[in-house]
């Protein structure tokens, strides 16, 4: 079946330094979400990309969809320590109406 | 709007029990999803139900089961349980116009610990 792998699975950084995780699906997706889940709390979507090789900004995180819409990016750059949290794609593929979650990347962040 | 609630949000059971969580939506919201997180497995797909009938359903076996109200409020229920069944799960509504869901709203969850 479907795969959507992450990596990395874990990212520690000093504050201020940058962060990415790469999401890569098994099969070519037709749009492609990330959410954030805060340690304690629940997924939390931050956007939704569609166009093969869209990037979309939201203040310092840039998001990134593949030419081929098998993978995924998410860029953030000079890290905070409100950034922490584990975040995860998540994509419809195939003929499937699943949306699957990849594995997750959990960011930790040193002040 | 009111975000998605979850019931209870914390549940003791005994192996070979069985529990029914409970999830209502976004007011306006017509598809519910259930998930399964482990630190082990991330978040699994358990099924989406949308409009009373399920629409989607993930890789878990018979045991877990769910139902959609006409309010399109949902429950689960697993029966039989098992140690392995210990985890959060979530519940996420979402407004679906056509065959997909659209961005996922999560409840706080239900954390389950099976003895």
């Amino acid at each position: 079946g479907q795969q959507v792998m992450q990596i990395p699975q874990y990212q520690h950084v000093q504050e201020g330094e940058d962060f990415t995780t790469y999401c890569n699906s098994s099969t070519t997706l037709s749009n492609i979400q990330w959410y954030k889940q805060r340690p304690g709390g629940h997924p939390v979507f931050l956007i939704q990309l569609v166009k093969s090789g869209e990037v979309k900004k939201q203040k310092r995180l840039t998001f990134q969809f593949g030419e081929a819409k098998k993978n995924s990016s998410l860029h953030i750059t000079a890290t905070q320590t409100t950034d922490v949290g584990t975040y995860f794609c998540a994509g419809y593929g195939g003929a499937t109406n699943k949306l699957i979650f990849g594995t997750g990347t959990l960011l930790a962040v040193q002040p | 709007k009111a975000g998605v609630t979850q019931t209870p949000r914390y549940l003791i059971k005994t192996r070979g029990q069985q529990v029914t969580l409970s999830c209502s939506p976004i007011s306006g919201h017509r598809s519910v999803s259930w998930y399964q997180q482990t630190p082990g497995q991330g978040l699994q797909f358990l099924f989406e139900y949308f409009s009373e009938t399920q629409r989607n359903k993930g890789n878990f076996p018979g045991r877990f089961s769910g139902r959609q109200f006409s309010n399109s409020r949902s429950e689960m229920n697993v029966s039989t349980l098992e140690l392995g069944d210990s985890a959060l799960y979530l519940c996420a509504s979402s407004y679906s116009t056509g065959g997909r869901v659209e961005t996922q709203y999560f409840g706080p969850g239900t954390r389950l610990l099976v003895l």
